[in-house]
């Protein structure tokens, strides 16, 4: 099956600094990575996502990345705010099952 | 568009009793519910697939007697936790699937067994 991998576990930065958080996927079927974002005490909420038939996309401050050929995925957030301080799951899909593999999960704190 | 609640936002209760979390999908129909579990400082882990009408996919290690999940609709699911003792006590969080892959996550719901 597929496993996701993410670095870091930690991240923290200043505000008004970039912030990159990358994943590795292990199935070549991956073809749909979702990044999501979860608050203390809430469910995980779709910031940006990819396919596999793109290399980059970008919305306002945030970016992702991919490459199929070393199946790895980046997300790229600049201009950092205290209120973008929460973790940050990537995650990996094939057609078949709908189903989702989650990475561990990066914990973003942003220092005003 | 793509909302998801989830109901009850938080649970206490005595050990033995059922518990019942609902899920509904606000703006789309969800051919595909997911329910996952979340232990603190932890990722998804992910309890059942369910497709409306039909019986629930359980992943390894998950009891399906202990864990009753019903998709009696294309917007409603239900996880009913049976029999709750102490270490049921979790994050329950569910999400509809809009297709292409796409899974919208509810609120979550905070269940604590006394």
């Amino acid at each position: 099956g597929e496993n996701v991998e993410q670095h870091p576990s930690t991240l923290s930065v200043q505000e008004g600094d970039s912030a990159v958080i990358k994943c590795t996927y292990s199935d070549s079927a991956s073809n749909y990575f979702p990044w999501y974002k979860q608050e203390l005490g809430k469910g995980p909420q779709l910031i940006i996502d990819i396919r596999s038939n793109v290399g980059e996309k970008k919305d306002q401050r945030i970016a992702v990345t991919l490459n199929k050929t070393a199946k790895h995925f980046s997300l790229h957030i600049t201009e950092t705010q205290p209120e973008d301080s929460a973790v940050y799951f990537c995650a990996a899909s094939h057609n078949a099952g709908n189903m989702l593999t989650f990475g561990g999960g990066t914990r973003l704190m942003v220092k005003p | 568009g793509a909302v998801v609640s989830q109901h009850p936002s938080r649970v206490i209760c005595k050990s033995g009793t059922s518990v019942k979390i609902e899920c509904r999908s606000l703006d789309f129909q969800a051919t595909t519910m997911f329910w996952y579990r979340q232990f603190p400082k932890q990722s998804l882990m992910l309890m059942a697939t369910s497709n409306e009408g039909s019986k629930a996919t359980y992943e390894q290690g998950v009891e399906k007697d202990k864990f009753l999940i019903n998709h009696a609709s294309l917007t409603l699911s239900t996880l009913t936790v049976t029999s709750a003792h102490p270490e049921d006590s979790s994050f329950y969080i569910c999400s509809g699937g809009r297709g292409r892959n796409e899974q919208f996550f509810g609120p979550g719901t905070r269940l604590t067994v006394l």
